[in-house]
């Protein structure tokens, strides 16, 4: 069974802090997905990356950066000079590749940035 | 524009009042699926289709029904609605079934209260 755990709930920060955001997964499957998705306030669901197991290069877009470890199964995600609009609630999850309709999410890690 | 789109995004109902939340897709995408977000729980699948007239359930199926007649629309349908169905509903896409397309495409979610 495959399960993805966000262990924090919430965090807070001031602006222009580095924040991790941390998922731990567990699966049996040897290839699979990992995304992270963004729900800012206003609840939609927007997606920020996917990351195949095969590939364990760390991966950075502007101020993120994801940091897969296929040893310890996680796949964090860091905010570099975090600001107010990086306030969100954010989703770890996992699919296998053979069939993404399996796909899990974690419960999320409600990110505050404060001014 | 390339989107998911859900309505109503907000209702409010009573007990037993049967009601269908729509779901449109504009992208052509095979697969399309159902979420429910409560807090602490993160997205739990209700019902998923890999294609026009194939449905299966997901993993919160209970008082919940769809039908997928054509490609682009999959209606999540509450017969008799409860209070423990108040919650936050995603309708979601992608593109194939299966072989790890991946990415999800939201909806801009449905919260529904039922008193």
């Amino acid at each position: 069974a495959q399960k993805v755990t966000q262990a924090q709930t919430e965090i807070s920060v001031v602006e222009k802090e580095d924040v991790t955001l941390d998922c731990v997964y567990e699966t049996r499957d040897t290839t699979y997905y990992l995304f992270w998705y963004k729900q800012p306030p206003s609840g939609e669901l927007v997606f920020l990356i996917r990351r195949n197991s095969f590939d364990e290069q760390n991966e950075i877009s502007g101020r993120y950066s994801w940091n897969f470890q296929k040893s310890t199964s996680s796949f964090n995600f860091t905010i570099t000079a975090s600001q107010v609009v990086d306030s969100a609630v954010y989703f770890c999850a996992l699919s296998p590749t053979y069939n993404n309709n399996d796909m899990r999410f974690g419960a999320g890690t409600r990110l505050t940035v404060k001014p | 524009e390339a989107q998911v789109t859900q309505n109503p995004r907000y209702l409010i109902t009573v007990t037993g009042k049967k009601l269908t939340v729509t779901c449109s897709q504009n992208m052509n995408h095979e697969y399309m699926s159902w979420y429910r977000q409560d807090p602490g729980l993160g997205l739990r699948q209700i019902y998923y289709s890999m294609n026009v007239e194939v449905t299966d359930k997901g993993d919160v199926p209970e008082g919940y029904k769809v039908s997928r007649k054509e490609k682009r629309n999959f209606p999540l349908i509450l017969e008799s609605p409860s209070p423990n169905q108040t919650s936050l509903y995603f309708c979601a896409s992608s593109l194939v079934a299966g072989l790890g397309t991946g990415e999800l495409f939201f909806g801009e979610g449905s919260r529904l209260t039922v008193l």
